[in-house]
């Protein structure tokens, strides 16, 4: 079974720029979350998407933003680039979305965003 | 102040030692806890995961939570140089939707 695919792998853009970032789950997993890993605030939760809906977003600016398709394959986008927002951009799939009853979480291996 | 705090260390331990791993935390309403092994340029895998407080054993690794001190652990028996490695804790409410809470993340490095 494949894991989670995130493309591209690495990134180079300018501030100013827009990104789009993708994510395919395992098959049969409807929900993707995304996180934001950097050296210095670590692993942050972007939002979580399950059947198209955005159920839950992180304390991020609007200019993150997200979407899920009918195949639960899903993007985020980030409008407006700044030097901060280089990072490790990770994406994650579950069945349901509820770890909370011990669903694993599967994370990809990140796309490293570089703003330069 | 962080709500889950975890020491960055590095971590450097021979071969077969006993590792220990640990967060605090300050919110009272977690209610899931997590530790994920993390190799370099690879996502988070995880490897324990438990409900509320107690213990849990999974082969070579134990994990325990004491709600009353907002305090969870992880220990590492017969410590190999493949278990080198970054290990981040999480937390998550109820009804949480996957939205972890993670500390800071602890590297450790096991030398033969």
């Amino acid at each position: 079974k494949a894991g989670v695919t995130q493309t591209p792998r690495y990134l180079i853009k300018t501030r100013g720029q827009q990104v789009t970032l993708s994510c395919s789950p395992i098959s049969g997993h409807r929900s993707v979350s995304w996180y934001q890993q950097t050296p210095g605030q670590g692993l942050q939760f972007l939002f979580e998407y399950f059947s198209e809906t955005q159920r839950n977003k992180g304390n991020f600016p609007g200019r993150f933003s997200g979407r899920q398709f009918s195949n639960s394959r899903s993007e985020m986008n980030v409008s407006t680039l700044e030097l901060g927002d280089s990072a490790l951009y990770l994406c994650a799939s579950s069945t349901r979305g509820q770890v909370a009853t011990n669903e694993k979480l599967f994370f990809g291996s990140g796309t490293q965003l570089s703003v330069l | 102040q962080k709500e889950v705090e975890q020491d960055p260390g590095p971590l450097s331990v021979p071969e077969g030692a006993i590792v220990s791993l640990n967060c605090t935390y300050s919110n009272s309403a977690f209610q899931y806890f997590m530790w994920y092994r993390q190799y370099s340029r690879k996502g988070p895998e995880l490897l324990m995961y438990t409900y509320s407080s107690g213990n849990k054993e999974d082969g070579r690794f134990t994990a325990q939570v004491d709600k009353s001190s907002k305090y969870i652990s992880l220990f590492i028996r017969d410590s190999q140089p493949s278990d080198s490695a970054t290990y981040l804790c999480a937390m998550m409410f109820s009804g949480g939707y996957n939205k972890l809470i993670f500390g800071a993340g602890t590297r450790l490095a096991v030398h033969p």
